[in-house]
């Protein structure tokens, strides 16, 4: 069975750094795809950024990046220049590629605090 | 709409009585999903239902729960005889097909709570 791991249940960072946020996955497949969200007090959730298991280069999407080890069955986010609007909880998850549509399984998030 | 509808925003019920919760999904959107987050927990997937083909229910949790999507567009969730292990936050997503699939469009979510 598919599990996403995700150990740090809350991450401190100050305005304008660097954080990265880690997430292990597990899975016998070799297609899947991998996707950061996130989840702002208001509730919703606010996709990110998506990482292929054949893509060989990382994700990027504007300060958001997926660092992305396979071997390692790695998929950080790295948020570079952190902003205050970047406190929320943020999750990650897969999908196993055969099943055609998006039914991911979530990690249980990181909490992020951008302090000034 | 611009964005996913769900309604009631909160909803707070007896053990036992049966609950509907609603979604309006984005114009156009094919695909739609419905997902339940615990206290603390990730995501759940419960529900997939894509156009005009029978849904994909292996999520759902017991038969005290079901959904129907009439006309290709709104959605909603029944859960019939409520437990205390229900209340949770349901969410819906929609999407659309082809290269925008990959993008889950989340509603705000409907706060269930079973006393």
């Amino acid at each position: 069975a598919q599990k996403i791991t995700q150990t740090q249940p809350g991450m401190f960072v100050q305005e304008k750094e660097a954080v990265t946020l880690d997430c292990t996955y597990d899975t016998s497949d070799q297609s899947y795809g991998l996707f950061w969200y996130k989840q702002p007090s208001s509730g919703e959730m606010i996709f990110l950024i998506y990482q292929g298991s054949y893509d060989e280069q990382n994700a990027t999407e504007g300060r958001y990046s997926l660092n992305f080890q396979k071997a390692r069955k790695s998929a950080n986010l790295v948020i570079s220049a952190s902003q205050l609007g970047d406190s929320a909880m943020y999750f990650c998850a897969m999908r196993e590629e055969n099943t055609g549509f998006q039914k991911l399984v979530f990690g249980t998030g990181t909490r992020l605090l951008v302090s000034p | 709409g611009a964005g996913v509808s769900q309604s009631p925003s909160n909803k707070v019920t007896e053990k036992g009585k049966d609950v509907e919760l609603r979604c309006d999904p984005i114009s156009g959107h094919t695909a739609l999903y419905w997902y339940r987050q615990s206290l603390g927990q990730g995501l759940e997937f419960l529900i997939y239902f894509q156009g005009n083909s029978a849904p994909d229910k292996s999520g759902l949790p017991s038969d005290r729960f079901s959904a129907e999507r009439t006309g290709g567009s709104v959605s909603t969730l029944t859960i019939q005889r409520t437990q205390q292990e229900d209340s949770a936050v349901y969410l819906c997503a929609s999407s659309a097909s082809g290269p925008g699939a990959n993008v889950l469009t989340f509603g705000a979510g409907s706060r269930l709570t079973v006393l």
